[in-house]
């Protein structure tokens, strides 16, 4: 799986759009990218992924640059609840699942009041 | 509520003493894994599992043991802990179509004195 690099940590304003970087740039043609969060003492939560195309759901929204080389995830309305620990990992998608996620230490999100 | 359920949610153990942590899922997923989370760390993979009766090693296998004998239930068991072991441990699954990521449990927080 690629290596993905990440600031260790961003605050932002509650009601405001976080903005979550990503840095993949040994990203293969087939590797996808996942986005993962953790809120304090649970386990991880899946929120999203792409392959090249910006994707969107009910909780954010995934922006990939054309390159692939680096990405963002964004938060459009951060709550409170939102403060966790983000992960951005990069892996196949299919016939990858035997192996599992690879963890890096993530960005930890803080939302202000 | 469908999703993985882990057993017990705390744990003390003295070492050299055994135990299992259970893991049970409710969503015919045929991929499960176990990963241990250590202070201020992303989660490292111990075990995994693509099916019933197939059991593989992650990053950090040592000290734990797994079988798979049915879908819903992988199992990991620690024949003789260590106060290296301290950690909260992650069960997860997922289906092999993989499309909307991994579900994880609530975690295990084991010490061992």
């Amino acid at each position: 799986d690629a290596k993905t690099t990440q600031p260790p940590s961003m605050d932002c304003a509650e009601g405001r759009a976080a903005n979550l970087p990503c840095n993949h740039s040994t990203i293969s043609g087939n590797e996808y990218v996942y986005w993962y969060r953790q809120i304090h003492s649970q386990g991880p939560q899946y929120i999203i992924h792409g392959l090249k195309n910006n994707e969107t759901n009910e909780m954010a929204s995934l922006i990939i640059t054309e390159d692939r080389k680096s990405s963002t995830l964004i938060l459009p309305h951060a709550t409170l609840r939102d403060t966790a620990v983000y992960y951005c990992i990069v892996r196949v998608a299919d016939g990858g699942g035997a192996d599992g996620l690879t963890f890096g230490k993530g960005t930890h999100l803080i939302i202000q009041p | 509520n469908a999703g993985v359920t882990q057993t017990p949610k705390f744990q003390v153990l003295k070492t050299g003493q055994s135990m299992t942590l259970q893991c049970a899922q409710d969503m015919n997923h045929e991929y499960m894994s176990w990963y241990r989370q250590d202070p201020g760390m992303g989660l490292r993979l111990i075990h995994y599992s693509v099916g019933a009766g197939i059991t593989d090693q992650g990053e950090v296998p040592n000290g734990y043991n797994v079988s798979r004998s049915t879908t819903e239930d992988f199992p990991l068991r620690l024949l003789s802990a260590a106060p290296s072991q301290t950690s909260v441990y992650f069960c997860a699954s997922i289906s092999r179509g993989r499309l909307y990521g991994y579900t994880f449990g609530s975690g295990t927080r084991l010490t061992v004195v």
